[in-house]
């Protein structure tokens, strides 16, 4: 059973535009949420992260929105670049520090 | 600052062949060790995670094993490699207290064939 959904699968952006990717969750017990960004041949890095207590968190380009109620998160990648052209993951950690991914998301950014 | 290496990155082995896959961490002590499994198209599937030296969690019962003879160093192990153990396999670490992120590698490619 996925622990963590996220969609799109596949997502294609203009240069300059946004990208949104969702994910949802239903154990109450996660308290950390990690976005990572692959590119072929690497390892996921870490990219931004958020707790339950806060409701929005930015950094640059990218901004993390989590409605608690709805058991819901989401990356905004604002002016999208081809550069941010990856694979992104949402991921949930539990009180017993395990991590659960969603599947991916391949991002594709236009020039 | 904490590196991780993986080696090899790519690795081509016929079936029923073994495994060893290698990964080392830099820079901190007792880290929590961990082996990911990702498929094309799919997320990430933990296949073994180690607290300390000698203590291993499997997640998913399977054809491989590991290890974790050395503070800082995670083996993954097959005896006998199936076609289905292709895929990219990602070491992680993290800090072993509560509230640390993860970190990866850059993976290994494995084809068996």
């Amino acid at each position: 059973q996925q622990q963590v959904k996220q969609s799109p699968q596949s997502l294609i952006v203009q240069k300059g535009g946004i990208s949104i990717i969702n994910c949802a969750y239903e154990n109450t017990a996660f308290d950390y949420f990690p976005w990572y960004q692959q590119f072929p041949g690497k390892g996921p890095a870490l990219l931004i992260a958020i707790r339950p207590d806060v409701s929005e968190k930015k950094e640059g380009r990218f901004t993390i929105s989590f409605n608690k109620s709805a058991k819901q998160f989401s990356l905004h990648i604002m002016d999208s670049q081809p550069g941010d052209s990856a694979t992104y993951f949402c991921a949930a950690r539990d009180t017993g520090n395990q991590f659960y991914f969603g599947t991916g998301t391949s991002l594709t950014v236009i020039p | 600052s904490q590196t991780i290496h993986q080696w090899p990155a790519t690795l081509v082995q016929p079936v029923g062949s073994p495994l060893s896959l290698e990964c080392t961490v830099e820079g901190t002590s007792n880290p929590n060790l961990y082996w990911y499994r990702q498929a094309a198209g799919r997320g990430l599937q933990l296949l073994f995670y180690s607290v300390g030296i000698g203590q291993i969690s499997s997640e998913v019962p399977q054809n491989l094993s590991a290890s974790r003879p050395q503070d800082r160093q995670f083996i993954l192990s097959s005896k006998k490699l199936l076609l289905s153990d292709s895929g990219f396999y990602l070491c992680a670490w993290r800090i072993g207290t509560h509230g640390s992120p993860l970190h990866f590698g850059n993976g290994t490619r494995l084809t068996v064939t």
